[in-house]
């Protein structure tokens, strides 16, 4: 059972415009979030996180947002540039020590931008 | 500053082989996770070990299984390997509690 989503496999955006990803979740236990970006035969790179106390998180131009009622977060990337292209994962932690926690993982979105 | 490695990049073997998969953590890590990626799904989680113990283990059968050496480095250990096996298999490695940060991972192909 799939306890995070990613429901658009892939989003195709201009360079410099907003990019929005989106996430949705199922278990109200999860206590952490994070996003990972990953380029083709490299492993996932941590982005960004947030924790479940908060609704926002933001660093340069990556910014997280957090809906705990609709169990949903989003990643927004302003400006998206050419280099933002690649799969992002929205993954999900039972506690606030993800090092030592297993983190469960949406299905990706492939983000490209278009220059 | 290395990051997490992990060898070999590629792997091919048959049903019912046993495969060993290597990774080194990044430099000062002490914890090492697995995580399994098959072809068009997110990573899922195998198991992690700390202070050479399994500490955590997903939703994965006995077939497979591993190991982490006093200098941290693992093994991740698949027996009877299966067509279904085919994916590639990320190593994590991590200092507690922070996040975790992943190798580049070993594509297995079974056939």
């Amino acid at each position: 059972d799939q306890q995070v989503k990613q429901n658009s496999p892939s989003l195709s955006v201009q360079e410099g415009r907003i990019s929005i990803l989106n996430c949705d979740y199922t278990n109200s236990m999860f206590d952490y979030f994070l996003w990972y970006k990953k380029y083709p035969a490299e492993g996932p790179t941590f982005l960004i996180s947030i924790s479940s106390i908060k609704d926002k998180n933001e660093d340069g131009r990556f910014t997280v947002f957090l809906n705990k009622s609709a169990k949903h977060l989003s990643l927004h990337i302003v400006p998206s540039q050419p280099g933002d292209s690649a799969v992002y994962f929205c993954a999900a932690s039972l506690g606030s020590q993800t090092g030592a926690n297993n983190l469960f993982f949406g299905t990706g979105t492939r983000l490209t931008v278009i220059p | 500053d290395a990051g997490v490695t992990q060898s070999p990049t590629h792997l091919i073997k048959t049903r019912g082989q046993q495969v060993t998969l290597r990774c080194s953590p990044k430099s000062g890590h002490d914890t090492v996770s697995w995580y399994q990626q098959a072809l068009g799904q997110g990573p899922q989680f195998i198991f992690q070990y700390y202070e050479e113990e399994e500490r955590q283990r997903g939703n994965f059968p006995d077939r497979f299984s591993g190991h982490q050496f006093p200098n941290y480095s693992s093994e991740l250990n698949v027996n009877a390997l299966l067509l279904g096996d085919s994916a590639l298999y990320l190593c994590a490695s991590s200092l507690l509690p922070d996040t975790q940060y992943f190798g580049p991972g070993t594509r297995l192909t079974v056939l």
